[in-house]
């Protein structure tokens, strides 16, 4: 069984550009998480799907973070305009349903971000 | 969000039983306790999870007191491979984490 995959794997790009990043997630797993850690720092929960809803945004930084999750499989994240402080990894996770599996969150190997 | 107190580092020779406790004085009623293993430019790995008592798997035991206010995470003859970051987490696990430093396990030769 395939596990989360990230693409792409790093990215760099200038400040000011525009940078999507996807997540695909395990087959048959309504939940996707988005974390990123920054500098070196902690790492930092972003939002929460479930199937194509977003259950929980908190983490979003500002509005220049969009996450969407299309038809409930894969999820893009877009940040519009980069900044030099967006640099860092990041991962996404999925887990199955609540009530149906054991809630372990996967995550991928997480794509690494450099804004110069 | 249930906070975690974690050792920064620790270190192990290889062959022995590595013990890292993780104190979680805020847990709530539903939270469950989960570990995973961080190896450089990889994503965090599911380890072990548990709710109450002691659970054992192929790899790890986790050990939790009554209170759940703490836990243990015990690997067994730990080897080189074993070296990596090693994080305590509590929640439900259908929602978000929070992670803590982690702890930073060097296994010496």
């Amino acid at each position: 069984e395939a596990g989360v995959t990230q693409f792409p794997s790093h990215s760099v790009i200038e400040k000011g550009q525009t940078v999507t990043l996807r997540c695909d997630p395990i087959s048959g797993h309504d939940n996707l998480y988005w974390y990123r850690r920054v500098m070196g720092k902690e790492i930092k929960f972003l939002l929460h799907f479930v199937k194509e809803s977003k259950q929980d945004e908190s983490g979003m930084p500002n509005n220049r973070f969009l996450a969407e999750r299309t038809g409930g499989t894969y999820s893009t994240l877009k940040v519009q305009p980069a900044e030099l402080e967006d640099s860092g990894v990041y991962f996404c996770a999925s887990s199955p349903d609540q009530w149906l599996g054991e809630g372990i969150q996967y995550f991928g190997a997480g794509t690494r971000l450099s804004v110069l | 969000l249930a906070k975690t107190t974690q050792p920064i580092s620790m270190d192990s020779y290889e062959g022995q039983e590595v013990n890292i406790t993780c104190s979680h004085n805020n847990i709530a009623t539903n939270d469950y306790i989960t570990w995973y293993q961080q190896f450089p430019s990889q994503g965090p790995r599911f380890i072990i999870q548990g709710y109450k008592t002691k659970v054992t798997n192929e790899v790890a035991s986790l050990f939790i007191p009554a209170d759940r206010k703490s836990s243990t995470l015990s690997l067994p003859r730990v080897s080189l491979s074993d070296t990596a970051v090693y994080y305590c987490l509590v929640g439900h696990p259908s929602n978000q984490f929070y992670f803590g430093t982690g702890t930073s396990l060097t296994v010496i030769p």
